[in-house]
């Protein structure tokens, strides 16, 4: 079956500019990651959802930061106004359950470039 | 808060030789330990985990036994290959946080045939 996808792979945007990321969980995963991965930096955690519900969004670095997942399936990471220290990959993850019980399946990261 | 710190890479073996990859871990409670890889354009997947303290994890040839007494989850196989070639992240997760995962820096591996 499918994995996890994101899209757009790769974004370079202009300082200042929103942009939107995209993530396609596998089907039934009712949890849902998102991670910062900084070059040569291992992944740190952004926002969490469980469905439909963001239950813990502690790691967003500003309130420039914003997550939905409204139907509990597709999420969407939005960056407003963006700057050169947002360029990172970032990464998705899902799983069946909640909990350290359930293994996360990583997507391929999206590439965010801020000139 | 809760952290994990790996060794620096990169690290070069030759193949057949002997890896060890240490992490260590700062947390409250009881936290779950992993092993996660990343091979050259691909995705994280996990490799191995291990969820109470003198637990074993294993998998393709890697081990990593969680000890509580020093706070380490150290990744070793006996006789590395070229095709373990990647980025090797260690990371834990606490306890009622929902399954986030918390991150080292990762460690680069390269192996010579």
């Amino acid at each position: 079956g499918a994995g996890v996808s994101q899209s757009p792979r790769y974004k370079v945007a202009k300082r200042g500019q929103d942009v939107a990321l995209r993530c396609d969980p596998i089907s039934g995963h009712v949890s849902l990651f998102w991670y910062q991965q900084a070059l040569g930096q291992g992944p740190e955690f952004l926002t969490y959802f469980q469905n439909e519900a963001q239950l813990d969004k502690s790691g967003l670095p500003s309130d420039r930061f914003f997550a939905e997942r409204p139907e509990g399936s597709v999420s969407t990471l939005k960056i407003q106004r963006t700057q050169q220290e947002d360029s990172a990959v970032y990464l998705c993850a899902s799983s069946f359950g909640n909990g350290v019980w359930n293994e996360q399946f990583f997507g391929p990261g999206t590439r965010l470039t801020v000139l | 808060g809760d952290s994990v710190t790996q060794m620096e890479g990169p690290v070069t073996l030759s193949e057949e030789a002997f890896l060890t990859i240490n992490c260590t871990y700062t947390a409250t409670g009881y936290p779950s330990l992993f092993w996660y890889v990343q091979y050259p354009g691909e995705g994280l997947q996990l490799l191995l985990k291990a969820t109470k303290a003198d637990d074993k994890g294993s998998n393709k040839g890697f081990e990593a036994t969680y000890r509580k007494e020093t706070t380490s989850f150290h990744l070793e196989k006996g006789s590395v290959q070229v095709s373990d070639s990647a980025v090797y992240f260690c990371a834990l997760s606490g306890n009622n946080q929902g399954g986030k995962l918390i991150f080292g820096q990762g460690t680069e591996l390269s192996v010579k045939p």
